[in-house]
């Protein structure tokens, strides 16, 4: 009964290789959300969609750039992956609105050599 | 921005130890969530708490939202709690969940 599910749960990459990371989600929430975390920092926020409405962080790098073909799905892409792009990256829904409960999939940890 | 501080950063546990950790934050906000972060990256939510008291087995968590602090109690600590535990609240202008520094907890037997 898994609800947030990110796909690969490692990944690695080479400098430069685009690569791509998925998440699902069987809660059917309108709301889907990318963190990226590094070590022992807390996650930041790159960006999220409202339903189909993408809304982009002011210090999210051109580099990063996120789809969602439809509810359940929501992809980051990393165009050229550099060296500081290695970190854990989380994908997280709620329903929308305020005081809504944002629920988090167990993560992909990305390793770019 | 809002600002989310979280006290103490690290915490070292014998098993069967309580304690309390706090987490303050500079300005109104719709709700507070707190999280465990496991040694495998995953956050789990322990507690959506915008105000009171709740409690689960042997967590509780209380947020005074006037006073702008919230603190979660861990009784009789097991070495599964071991982990960051994460306040984060939702910025009463944005919308956004905005994460505290952490507090890193490890329980030895």
């Amino acid at each position: 009964d898994a609800m947030v599910i990110q796909n690969p749960r490692y990944q690695v990459t080479q400098f430069g290789k685009p690569v791509t990371l998925s998440c699902s989600q069987t809660l059917n929430h309108n709301v889907m959300y990318w963190y990226q975390q590094k070590s022992s920092q807390a996650p930041k926020l790159l960006f999220h969609y409202y339903d189909k409405d993408f809304n982009n962080e002011a210090d999210t790098p051109d580099n990063f750039q996120s789809r969602r073909p439809n509810t359940s799905f929501c992809f980051l892409d990393i165009r050229s992956p550099g060296l500081g792009d290695a970190a854990m990256y989380l994908c997280a829904t709620s329903r929308g609105g305020t005081e809504e409960t944002q629920y988090f999939g167990p993560g992909t940890r990305l390793l770019v050599l | 921005g809002i600002q989310v501080e979280q006290s103490p950063p690290d915490l070292i546990l014998q098993e069967g130890a309580n304690s309390t950790l706090r987490c303050n934050f500079s300005d109104s906000v719709n709700n507070l969530q707190w999280f465990h972060q496991n040694p495998w990256g995953q956050l789990i939510n322990l507690f959506y708490i915008p105000s009171g008291t709740k409690q689960n087995g042997r967590l509780s968590a209380t947020t005074v939202a006037t006073e702008r602090y919230s603190l979660l109690y861990i009784s009789s600590s097991q070495t599964t709690d071991s982990g960051v535990y994460f306040c984060a609240v939702e910025d009463y202008n944005t919308d956004k969940l905005i994460f505290g520094t952490g507090t890193r907890l490890q329980v030895f037997p």
